[in-house]
């Protein structure tokens, strides 16, 4: 496809429920990124893959999340034993990370809006 | 001291107004600097990338300066649909140590009639 996509564009769980959520970057971006936006709140970095590098998990907040990424395609991001305070829009982002210097620009998916009852 | 500041507003100006917002950084090692626009229950996307001699584009003109760490945003002749949020965003690079951009908060902008 063209852009980033996401699936589902909505998702309400009852609490303690695993949700799992899916993201399909550009092709041959190499870089894919997670965030999650609480209602009127920034966006909070969670985690990042580049190529077949090591991810960078340094904003998952608790063991409850985790992420996946096969080769530089598809990702998935699951959340465990959900809580009341997961419930935010997941954001995914890829771009493609070149030389030092060069502008890396992120194209985001529409987001998962999870709801977690 | 937070990664990327900014200041939150709202600001509230009227069509034609020209309104400029800021976005200090702390890590002087940055290579790339960002405008992204996010519409209410939207997405961001780019508005505009920051270069270091400045750019324009249209209405918008983005401004970089190392010496004090900071980058701005002005729009000139405000549109009712410039109302959004606009995030500044900071991405060390391979010199700044990570890949991963650092993102304001976000500026909030209500243009009205």
């Amino acid at each position: 496809g063209a852009g980033v996509s996401q699936s589902p564009s909505n998702k309400v769980t009852e609490k303690g429920k695993d949700v799992e959520l899916r993201c399909d970057p550009i092709s041959g971006h190499t870089a894919l990124y997670w965030y999650r936006q609480r209602l009127g709140q920034g966006l909070e970095f969670l985690i990042y893959f580049q190529g077949n590098s090591a991810p960078d998990k340094s904003g998952l907040p608790s063991d409850r999340f985790s992420a996946e990424r096969t080769g530089e395609s598809v990702s998935t991001l699951t959340i465990q034993r959900t809580q009341q305070e997961d419930s935010a829009v997941y954001l995914c982002a890829s771009s493609l990370v070149g030389t030092s210097g060069s502008y890396n620009e992120q194209f985001f998916g529409p987001g998962t809006r999870l709801t977690v009852l | 001291r937070k990664e990327v500041e900014q200041d939150p507003g709202p600001f509230n100006v009227p069509e034609g107004a020209t309104v400029a917002f800021n976005c200090t950084y702390s890590n002087s090692a940055s290579q790339s600097f960002f405008w992204y626009r996010q519409d209410c229950r939207k997405e961001p996307k780019l508005l505009m990338s920051v270069y270091s001699s400045g750019n324009e584009d249209g209405r918008f003109t983005a401004q970089l300066n190392r010496a004090s760490q900071y980058i701005s945003l002005l729009i000139r002749d405000s549109k009712l649909s410039d109302s959004a949020t606009y995030l500044c965003v900071v991405n060390p690079g391979e010199e700044g140590g990570s890949y991963i951009p650092t993102f304001g908060r976000g500026t909030s902008l209500i243009v009205h009639p």
